[in-house]
């Protein structure tokens, strides 16, 4: 299996402009994961899906953050407009089962700079 | 303690010593304790999941341990090398269990040849 994998694995934009960030989780795959990941804060939970559904999206950050999973082996994290507080490492993670001993596979995560 | 904290934040070792450091998290809301790996431009890879008082894990020269009654998990890395230094990472999952993983901000180790 390819693993979780994301695209960009750098995105360098400047500030106001959009940014999409794409997933393919793990095929089988029923639960997938988009997370943050700055010094300051360390790993967040931004907002997961369960079958393409999303379950729990109170860790977006605010109203530009958006995002989406219209099939079972895609998923997008939009931010519109982008500000410079937004750099960070996104993660994308997926697992089978949400049974606390389940592992999440996390993919190669993109690097975001806003200038 | 109500989120998981990791401790020290950073560490700088030798190649060849030994080093540990520490994962707390609330005794009173635990299902299991996960420890990542995560080098810099790559995945973070599991390590261990561990859910009973006293277990200890091991693979190589990394061992984990878990004390449930009072909320921590220690991670060692025996004879350090280059090779080990990245950021490892805990995550807690809570009671019911069928709640995503609580992270700590991870400790960063650097091992100097």
């Amino acid at each position: 299996d390819a693993g979780v994998i994301q695209s960009p694995r750098h995105e360098v934009t400047e500030m106001g402009q959009e940014v999409t960030l794409r997933c393919k989780p793990i095929s089988g795959h029923d639960y997938l994961f988009w997370y943050r990941q700055t010094m300051m804060r360390g790993l967040e939970l931004l907002i997961y899906f369960n079958n393409n559904v999303p379950i729990d999206d109170s860790g977006m950050p605010e109203d530009r953050f958006s995002a989406k999973m219209p099939n079972a082996s895609f998923s997008t994290l939009k931010i519109q407009p982008s500000e410079p507080r937004d750099s960070a490492v996104y993660f994308c993670a997926s697992t089978s089962h949400l049974r606390g001993t389940d592992t999440q596979y996390f993919g190669p995560g993109t690097r975001l700079t806003v200038l | 303690i109500l989120n998981v904290e990791q401790s020290p934040q950073s560490l700088h070792v030798q190649e060849g010593d030994s080093t540990n450091f520490t994962c707390s998290f609330p005794s009173s809301n635990f299902y299991a304790l996960h420890w990542y790996r995560w080098e810099t431009a790559k995945s973070p890879e599991a390590l261990f999941v561990m859910t009973l008082n006293g277990d200890e894990k091991k693979k190589g020269r990394i061992s984990a341990t878990l004390n449930t009654k009072e909320g921590y998990s220690y991670l060692y890395i025996k004879g350090s090398q280059p090779e080990d230094s990245a950021t490892y990472l805990c995550a807690n999952a809570p009671n019911s269990g069928n709640t995503p993983l609580v992270f700590g901000k991870g400790t960063r180790l650097s091992v100097i040849a």
